[in-house]
């Protein structure tokens, strides 16, 4: 399975924009990028999963470049409630069960 | 639907003790895992089940044990609780529908906070 590369840490001002970047060099022609949010004292949580160039949902935006070697994870105007960790995963959408590895993530966190 | 449920919430036990985390989920998922996170550290799989009367063992499963009776219900036993396991324990679910794999969204529990002493 591809292995991920992300910053250990961030800092943010409130309102503005972060990007979270993920390196994956050894990405397979079948893998998924996949990003989760984990607030202190609770489960991660599935924000957004894209193949190719963009994905948007109400969370967040995914950008995929072609080569598909890295992605990142943008979110707009962050505010002190999104202080988290968040991890990249990369692996299949299909195919059966795959033993899911989450790194250390990146632990942004938002400044008043 | 409650998604997916842990009891208890905390625990503390002593050394050799035994007990069992609780989990299910009402959301018909095929597969469940068990996790593990310590400190600073990211999740490791304890054990998984692709569906009723399957388990599996994942990257750290010594001294736990699982089974998997009903969809719903996915227990983590520990046989002899050791300091090592004190952790902060994770269930999760996801569909198997149509071959997926777990890299599709999985739900994650609230978590059971561990001390053994």
């Amino acid at each position: 399975l591809a292995k991920t590369t992300q910053p250990i840490s961030m800092d943010s001002y409130e309102g503005q924009e972060v990007n979270i970047t993920c390196s994956h060099n050894n990405i397979a022609t079948n893998d998924y990028i996949t990003w989760y949010q984990q607030f202190p004292s609770q489960g991660p949580r599935f924000i957004i999963q894209g193949y190719k160039t963009k994905v948007t949902n109400e969370v967040a935006s995914l950008f995929i470049p072609a080569d598909r070697k890295s992605s990142t994870l943008s979110l707009p105007r962050v505010s002190l409630s999104d202080t988290a960790v968040y991890y990249c995963l990369v692996g299949p959408d299909s195919g059966g069960y795959q033993k899911v590895t989450f790194g250390t993530g990146t632990k942004l966190q938002v400044i008043p | 639907n409650a998604g997916v449920t842990q009891t208890p919430k905390f625990q503390v036990l002593k050394t050799g003790q035994s007990m069992t985390l609780q989990c299910a989920q009402d959301m018909n998922h095929e597969y469940m895992s068990w996790y593990r996170q310590d400190p600073g550290m990211g999740l490791r799989l304890i054990h998984y089940s692709v569906g009723a009367g399957i388990t599996d063992q994942g990257e750290v499963p010594n001294g736990y044990n699982v089974s998997r009776s009903t969809t719903e219900d996915f227990p983590l036993r520990l046989l002899s609780a050791a300091p090592s396991q004190t952790s902060v324990y994770f269930c999760a679910s996801s569909t198997g529908t149509s071959g997926k794999s777990s890299y599709n969204e999985q739900f994650f529990g609230p978590g059971t906070r561990l001390t053994v002493l």
